[in-house]
């Protein structure tokens, strides 16, 4: 299975740029995709195909990358966005999550 | 609007099988792919498996695959996941998708918990 790769934590102020990274172990060319999951919620999408914005989701949110490695940035960072950041690829079977990225604001 | 809102779950000794229901509503569900992820309390998503349109076609994740089993009626706008001899490990909130590669709408999730 492709195992994606993020970085547990990251903690920022509001105001500030923030890059959330996953990293493939093996090509996953634009297959990929990144969910918001707040506490007691479902996983929201925001980014599908590497950098396409789903519909709704403020133009703050934005994605890159391609074959094993992608960001994805949050500027500026609001308060709101307290939450864990999921990427999964849809490129390899199975699809595959990393582990998430919890954000957490200064 | 569309909902996908999940139910069959709740507290099931280990050994014994569990059928989740996902209705679907506000899209024309026979038009697309859908699917379970799970997740187990504090930790990651794993992909269970996804079902095609007509049911021609049911992927799992290889790990996954003898435990559980995906299935729809499209006459009554519903999907399904069917799990058998669970265990501890099986402990999680199970989510319904809508999936196109990536997952663009999720149910509110079941909470399954399995222990004697």
């Amino acid at each position: 299975d492709t195992v994606l790769t993020q970085s547990p934590a990251l903690a920022v102020s509001p105001g500030e740029r923030v890059t959330i990274s996953c990293r493939a172990s093996e090509s996953v060319s634009t297959g990929m995709h990144w969910y918001q999951q707040k506490p007691g919620q479902q996983p929201k999408l925001l980014i599908y195909g590497a950098s396409n914005l789903e519909s709704g989701v403020p133009a703050r949110f934005s994605g890159s990358g391609s074959g094993t490695d992608f960001t994805l940035t949050i500027d500026p960072v609001e308060a709101d966005d307290t939450a864990t950041y999921f990427c999964q690829q849809s490129w390899n079977d199975p699809p595959t999550f990393g582990g998430g990225t919890k954000l957490e604001l200064k | 609007e569309v909902k996908l809102v999940e139910s069959g779950g709740g507290l099931v000794q280990p050994g014994r099988s569990l059928k989740l229901s996902c209705a679907a509503s506000g899209f024309s569900f026979n038009d697309y792919w859908m699917g379970w992820v799970r997740q187990a309390p504090g930790k990651g998503l794993e992909w269970i498996g996804e079902i095609n349109q007509d049911s021609s076609t049911i992927n799992y994740t290889p790990s996954l695959k003898d435990k559980f089993t995906i299935s729809r009626d499209n006459a009554q706008n519903t999907l399904y996941l069917q799990m058998s001899k669970l265990g501890s490990e099986d402990t999680a909130i199970y989510y319904c998708a809508r999936v196109r590669a990536h997952i663009d709408y999720w149910g509110q999730g079941v909470m399954v918990t399995v222990s004697s």
